[in-house]
């Protein structure tokens, strides 16, 4: 399987700006996604990378390096509504399952 | 709404019960999934249908069963289960299996095994 880690908590302030790292080690890697997860929620999908970079969607970004094994997911101008568990997936070659990271959990405090 | 339906949303289970999760999904993808979620730990992925036929069984323990009558519809059957298979039970599908296709979720189904 492939391991994936990132941090299992996070705080930040109404406002601010948090990134939340993301760590995998994998052969064929075929694709990065982050999903958002609200408490008692459906995950939804937030972002895919394949290519290094940053993909940047509204006040949410992520980026990739392959050669590290390394994504984050960089959230802005953070809200109330942004509290939730962040989960980090990642595809390999002829595999058809996403494999997924334990998620961080996010408070965005007053 | 992510165009994946899940019933039921809660369900509480003796061991020697059997019952049924239901999934259906209105997006005319090709592949659905079921996945584990246990507290504090990644989804487990538990099974895999492209066009109806399982192509993955992640060595799941036969009490559980899933069932893939068509496209649209995944059943996960559940008998004489233990309490340590209480989790939230996430259905999921994607346009096909591989490259960039992102997987939709369903809510859930959270099960107490009793």
């Amino acid at each position: 399987g492939q391991n994936i880690d990132q941090p299992t908590e996070m705080t930040a302030t109404e406002g601010a700006i948090v990134q939340i790292n993301c760590t995998y080690q994998t052969s064929g890697f075929n694709g990065l996604f982050w999903y958002q997860q609200h408490a008692g929620e459906a995950p939804t999908f937030l972002s895919y990378n394949v290519l290094d970079g940053l993909e940047e969607k509204g006040r949410f970004s992520s980026f990739l390096s392959r050669s590290k094994g390394y994504s984050y997911l960089l959230l802005k101008e953070l809200q109330m509504k942004d509290s939730a568990s962040y989960l980090c997936a990642v595809r390999v070659y002829n595999d058809y399952k996403l494999s997924f990271g334990a998620g961080t959990t996010v408070t965005v405090r007053a | 709404e992510t165009g994946v339906t899940q019933t039921p949303r809660h369900l509480v289970m003796g061991m020697t019960n059997k019952k049924s999760l239901k999934c259906e999904q209105h997006l005319g993808h090709n592949a659905m999934y079921w996945y584990k979620q246990s507290a504090k730990k990644p989804l487990e992925l538990m099974f895999v249908y492209s066009l109806e036929e399982r192509v993955e069984n992640n060595s799941v323990p036969s009490r559980f069963s899933p069932e893939c009558p068509n496209s649209s519809h995944l059943f996960l059957h559940l008998h004489t289960l233990q309490p340590e298979d209480s989790a939230l039970y996430l259905c999921a599908s994607s346009q096909d299996t591989g490259g960039n296709t992102e997987a939709f979720f369903g809510q859930g189904t959270r099960l107490t095994v009793v």
